[in-house]
């Protein structure tokens, strides 16, 4: 059972434009949301964070929106830049206890110049 | 480079066969985590060790096992291979449970 969903497996975007990627989750005691970036070949790079108290982190071009009653979070990524061509995966997690991370089947973002 | 080691790079195995994976996780880190990710997959989580006990057990089968040395390293042992183990295991670590987790490259496996 997926209980981090993004349902959309791809998103083009031209370069200087916004891309929003989005992440749906069903297990209500998630407060712990992250971002992770993934090249071809190399491991996830943690990209940003949010705890469940906020509902908005901001750092430099990327900011994550968290809405808990839908269950639902969303990356925006302004300008993108066709660096930031890659795949990207929600994850989630209870943040007292194991601390497991829960991962999304991701999002291949392609930002075009 | 997140500072988590994996060895080996690549592994190609035959059905039937035994492969230890190695994990080195950062500096300091406590806690060690193992990931699967196959084709079209997500990243499964498979187990977590903290400080050499085993603290978390996920979608793990019964011929995987997995623990934590006294120096932190950790392995993951795969047994009985079959066709549809062949993924990308990931290795990641943490200062302990709640802080971000940091993933290494990964082993890649592949079972003929």
């Amino acid at each position: 059972d997926q209980q981090v969903k993004q349902n959309s497996p791809s998103l083009s975007v031209q370069e200087g434009r916004i891309s929003i990627l989005n992440c749906d989750y069903t297990n209500s005691m998630f407060d712990y949301f992250l971002w992770y970036k993934k090249y071809p070949a190399e491991g996830p790079t943690f990209l940003i964070s949010i705890s469940s108290i906020k509902d908005k982190n901001e750092d430099g071009r990327f900011t994550v929106f968290l809405n808990k009653s839908a269950k639902h979070l969303s990356l925006h990524i302004v300008p993108s830049q066709p660096g930031d061509s890659a795949v990207y995966f929600c994850a989630a997690s209870e943040q007292t206890g194991a601390n497991n991370l829960f991962f999304g089947t991701g999002t291949r973002l392609t930002v075009i110049p | 480079d997140s500072g988590v080691t994996q060895t080996p790079k690549h592994l190609i195995t035959a059905t039937g066969q035994r492969v230890t994976l190695r994990c080195s996780p950062r500096s300091g880190d406590l806690s060690v985590y193992w990931y699967q990710q196959s084709l079209d997959q997500g990243l499964q989580f498979l187990i977590h060790y903290y400080n050499g006990e085993e603290r978390a057990k996920g979608n793990i089968l019964e011929r995987f096992s997995a623990q934590q040395f006294p120096d932190l390293h950790s392995e993951l042992n795969l047994s009985s291979l079959e066709l549809g183990d062949s993924a990308l295991y990931f290795c990641a670590s943490s200062v302990e449970p709640g802080n971000t987790i940091y993933f290494g490259e990964g082993s890649w496996l592949t079972v003929v």
